[in-house]
């Protein structure tokens, strides 16, 4: 099995709804990150996981507050967010010390934000 | 301030020529570089990577050249067949964090 699995594919939300994005893998893996990509731009690091404790937090605003319930699961919390947050939101996992050079990054569908 | 780039926003070619998709960085500390492939509605998968060692590496079909005085890189896709049209992001990493800078993408259409 080597899926990253993420929920709900496409979300709407109003700007003060509270909503969650879920990431699921089940490859042992204990490294999880979260990726945003906007439309014609390169996908771009949030945040990163090792171990279940938050190791890479990229200046992300606090509205998006991630969570690591254990080493399966990854969630991003989101409220108050603005128009400009809606994106495609990536899920991403590896072993630890992450060896992504050799391509053991694996990513999810992604997760489709759109805030009204 | 972009660190990976791929000015080439979409490529057309024809079924079984060659298909060369272009990356330029700006940060010498980049030790690795990777292609990703996308289709619609699908996360970015692993194609291939190249150290920063080195100056070519081959899988199959694929063939991705480093050309660190240019601060360059290509992958080149013989013979190019309508399955590889996708998005195909460049990205670089420089440390163990796993964290890796993406291109913009390009996308790549083979016709049949």
């Amino acid at each position: 099995d080597t899926e990253v699995t993420q929920t709900p594919k496409h979300l709407v939300m109003g700007m003060t709804n509270k909503k969650s994005l879920k990431c699921e893998q089940h490859m042992g893996h204990r490294a999880m990150y979260w990726y945003k990509q906007k439309a014609k731009k390169p996908p771009e690091l949030m945040f990163v996981y090792s171990y279940e404790k938050l190791s890479i937090n990229e200046s992300v605003p606090s509205r998006f507050s991630p969570e690591c319930p254990n080493s399966s699961l990854l969630n991003l919390h989101l409220h108050a967010l603005q128009p400009e947050d809606s994106a495609l939101y990536l899920c991403a996992s590896s072993h630890y010390p992450p060896n992504v050079n050799t391509g053991e990054l694996f990513f999810g569908e992604g997760s489709r934000l759109t805030v009204l | 301030d972009q660190q990976v780039k791929q000015n080439s926003p979409s490529l057309s070619v024809q079924e079984g020529r060659i298909s060369i998709l272009n990356c330029d960085y700006t940060n010498s500390m980049f030790d690795y570089f990777l292609w990703y492939k996308k289709y619609p509605a699908e996360g970015p998968t692993f194609l291939i990577s190249i150290s920063s060692i080195k100056d070519k590496n081959e899988d199959g079909r694929f063939t991705v050249f480093l050309n660190k005085s240019a601060k360059h890189l290509s992958l080149h896709i013989v013979p190019s067949q309508p399955g590889d049209s996708a998005v195909y992001f460049c990205a670089a990493s420089g440390d163990n964090t796993g964290k890796l800078i993406f291109g913009q993408g390009t996308t790549l259409q083979v016709k049949p």
